[in-house]
């Protein structure tokens, strides 16, 4: 079946340094993408998106690339700092006609080392 | 405003016991999800609804059981617990369809079955 999911589980950098966490995604008519932060014990929260029309977006201190030839998904952060810890997901939107149904990746842990 | 609030944050059940994870939004959404979060697990999608009066099923749908008779309230039936039901349970409402900084998600209800 469709599925999203990430290259790694966990990604261990130092304070200051970028991060860059990957996602692929299987369904060449997802259309929408989106990178989730969840912190423990907390529910996901929407760092940034990017629609297939795209291929880079960036945010504060975020920047999304989406490369649909190789169904591929990036999340880069600058100058990571310590409450960037989380889990991030990316999720795709593969049915972007009614109903906001989202198939979410396993999920990357950072850890940022001080 | 509450956001998306959920309750209760933790249960314990015992096997073939039955319970109600409520969920509740105040932002007038039409969208509401039930997700469930294995751990070192992404989202996976147990029911969703696009309206009052309109249920579907997600990926996950076995077990459980939901309603929407009002815009605010989509809460969620577990009809004789099992064991593989242990997981953290987030409900979410959206705005549009495409998920996205529209998509909010509450703090989850930590479900552990014995």
């Amino acid at each position: 079946g469709e599925s999203v999911g990430l290259h790694l589980p966990t990604l261990s950098v130092q304070e200051g340094d970028n991060s860059i966490i990957n996602c692929a995604y299987s369904n060449s008519a997802s259309d929408y993408f989106i990178w989730y932060k969840q912190e423990s014990g907390k529910g996901p929260q929407f760092i940034i998106d990017i629609r297939s029309n795209m291929d880079k977006r960036q945010g504060q201190r975020v920047t999304v690339l989406l490369n649909k030839t190789v169904k591929h998904l990036s999340l880069q952060i600058a100058a990571t700092q310590p409450g960037d810890s989380a889990v991030y997901f990316c999720a795709e939107n593969p049915y972007s006609s009614n109903t906001g149904k989202l198939i979410f990746g396993q999920g990357t842990t950072l850890q940022v080392k001080p | 405003n509450a956001g998306v609030t959920q309750t209760p944050k933790f249960r314990i059940l015992k096997i073939g016991q039955s319970m109600t994870l409520q969920c509740t939004q105040d932002m007038n959404h039409n969208y509401m999800y039930w997700y469930r979060q294995d751990p070192g697990m992404g989202l996976k999608l147990i029911y969703y609804s696009v309206g009052a009066g309109i249920t579907d099923k997600g990926e996950v749908p076995n077990g459980y059981n939901v309603s929407r008779s009002t815009t605010e309230d989509f809460p969620l039936r577990l009809e004789l617990a099992a064991p593989s039901q242990t997981s953290v349970y987030f409900c979410a409402s959206s705005y549009g369809v495409e998920g996205g900084d529209g998509y909010t998600f509450g703090s989850g209800t930590r479900l552990t079955v014995v």
